[in-house]
């Protein structure tokens, strides 16, 4: 069974770093590109970032690139998010996803909430 | 980016009555390879999103038959065709053809 476990989330002062992180478990990891999209609470969805199978070739909303990073370790079947420059703007439910088909996201993890605040 | 627009964003729902949300593109979602990369998503209160369908209107395995995706750009559609009561939640359309992925404000069914 596919499953995805995100962890990393928490408080945070503005300006401050996060690393999140996202297991994956029930798939050839390095086979799939990975996903990274954010829901503030009550509110809609944002891809963020994504990354593909070999760590290659990465991917970023205009809203994080230059601050945040994509990356994986196949080694350890999990994907990672770091984070820098934090806002309030970034408050939000970070989900990792998988990407199958080429153009979708099948499986979501359960998310870890980031909060920035002094 | 891609502006996806959906309609309504809010639709009450008689038990057993079909139901229908729709989504346009800013832009043709025909990507190099031929595909429209055109996805529905469920979101129940308290839970991460949920895919229904993929490529407009490929239905995911465990989705009710009730379910079902069609258009081609710019406008798509979720149809339910008899809604119960599980089917409460915020429905997105997220179109991943171009980068950054872009979804739309999202749909609030809910029963009358």
């Amino acid at each position: 069974e596919v499953q995805l476990v995100e962890s990393g989330g928490g408080l945070v002062q503005p300006g401050g770093s996060l690393r999140l992180s996202c297991a994956a478990y029930g798939f050839t990891f390095s086979s799939f590109s990975m996903h990274w999209v954010r829901q503030v609470p009550g509110k809609g969805l944002e891809s963020v970032s994504a990354i593909s199978g070999n760590g290659d070739n990465t991917y970023y909303a205009n809203s994080v690139r230059g601050r945040f990073i994509i990356s994986r370790d196949n080694s350890k079947n999990t994907l990672y998010l770091q984070m820098g420059g934090l806002s309030a703007e970034d408050m939000a439910v970070y989900y990792c996803a998988r990407e199958w088909p080429p153009g979708s996201n099948d499986h979501w993890g359960q998310g870890t909430l980031v909060t920035v605040s002094s | 980016d891609v502006v996806m627009t959906q309609s309504p964003l809010s639709l009450p729902v008689t038990l057993g009555q079909p139901a229908s949300i729709s989504c346009r593109s800013s832009q043709i979602l025909v990507f190099s390879d031929g595909n429209t990369y055109l996805n529905w998503f469920q979101q129940r209160p308290g839970q991460s999103p949920r895919r229904l369908i993929y490529g407009v209107s490929n239905r995911d395995s465990g989705v009710p038959d009730r379910f079902s995706g069609s258009g081609s750009g710019p406008d798509f559609t979720l149809k339910i065709s008899r809604v119960e009561a599980e089917d409460v939640g915020v429905y997105y359309c997220m179109q991943g053809t171009h980068w950054p992925w872009t979804f739309g404000q999202g749909t609030k069914v809910e029963i009358k």
